[in-house]
């Protein structure tokens, strides 16, 4: 299973709602998870399931989306979530990510 | 306190091997399954290989099946990683997580790989 990231890369200023897509080449239903990376450091998990957040993320960040669409939203940026976020989803026991989409400040 | 520490990582030959280690705290081992992810440096991220909290079942993507071997120690809390014939495009930042249903809910550090001739 392919996913797909969209845009590549996503200029905003901090305020601003961001809506970051992935398409999943067939239906995944909502095995869908998203992971922020900033620079120097691993990735963190922000969503599972498609759309529960992870322990600690703050309730700006939301998830949405089942079969082959999801979105990302970030409601209000902050500063600190300019950074690169992933897609990814396990279809038997086989784990792929979409490419990433960049945010970063404009 | 969760945490995962890898080690192992450094220089290698293109045909060579190298093994990583990586060692959990701040959860009960055996009743998680754990994994290997890396990334290239400025590029995506790529699962590697997953081995359930037994160890009885491991799972491997094509780019490494038949050349890495995954395998934990429970009584050691740390999880491995054989690298054998090891190439050019095996050059990445290796990760240990910690594996919850699907997905990685606790990250290592990472550990850099780098296969040169």
């Amino acid at each position: 299973i392919v996913l797909t990231q969209s845009p590549a890369t996503l200029s905003l200023s901090p305020g601003q709602r961001a809506t970051l897509s992935c398409r999943a080449s067939q239906s995944i239903s909502d095995y869908l998870v998203w992971y922020q990376q900033k620079p120097g450091q691993a990735p963190r998990l922000l969503i599972y399931d498609a759309t529960r957040r992870a322990t600690g993320i703050p309730a700006r960040f939301s998830g949405s989306g089942f079969g082959r669409d999801f979105s990302l939203t970030i409601s209000s940026l902050e500063p600190e979530d300019f950074a690169v976020y992933y897609c990814q989803q396990r279809n038997n026991w086989q784990w792929t990510f979409g490419q990433g989409t960049k945010v970063e400040i404009k | 306190e969760v945490q995962l520490l890898e080690s192992g990582g450094g220089l290698v030959q293109i045909g060579g091997s190298l093994r990583l280690s990586c060692v959990v705290s701040g959860f009960t081992f055996e009743n998680f399954a754990v994994s290997w992810l890396r990334q290239v440096p400025g590029k995506g991220l790529e699962w590697v290989s997953s081995i359930s909290g037994s160890g009885s079942s491991t799972y491997y993507a094509d780019s490494v099946k038949g050349r890495f071997i995954i395998s934990r120690d429970n009584s050691k809390n740390t999880l491995y990683l054989q690298m054998d014939s090891m190439r050019a495009d095996d050059t990445a930042v290796y990760y240990c997580v910690r594996s919850s249903a699907y997905y990685a809910d606790y990250w290592g550090q990472g550990t850099l790989v780098t296969a040169s001739s």
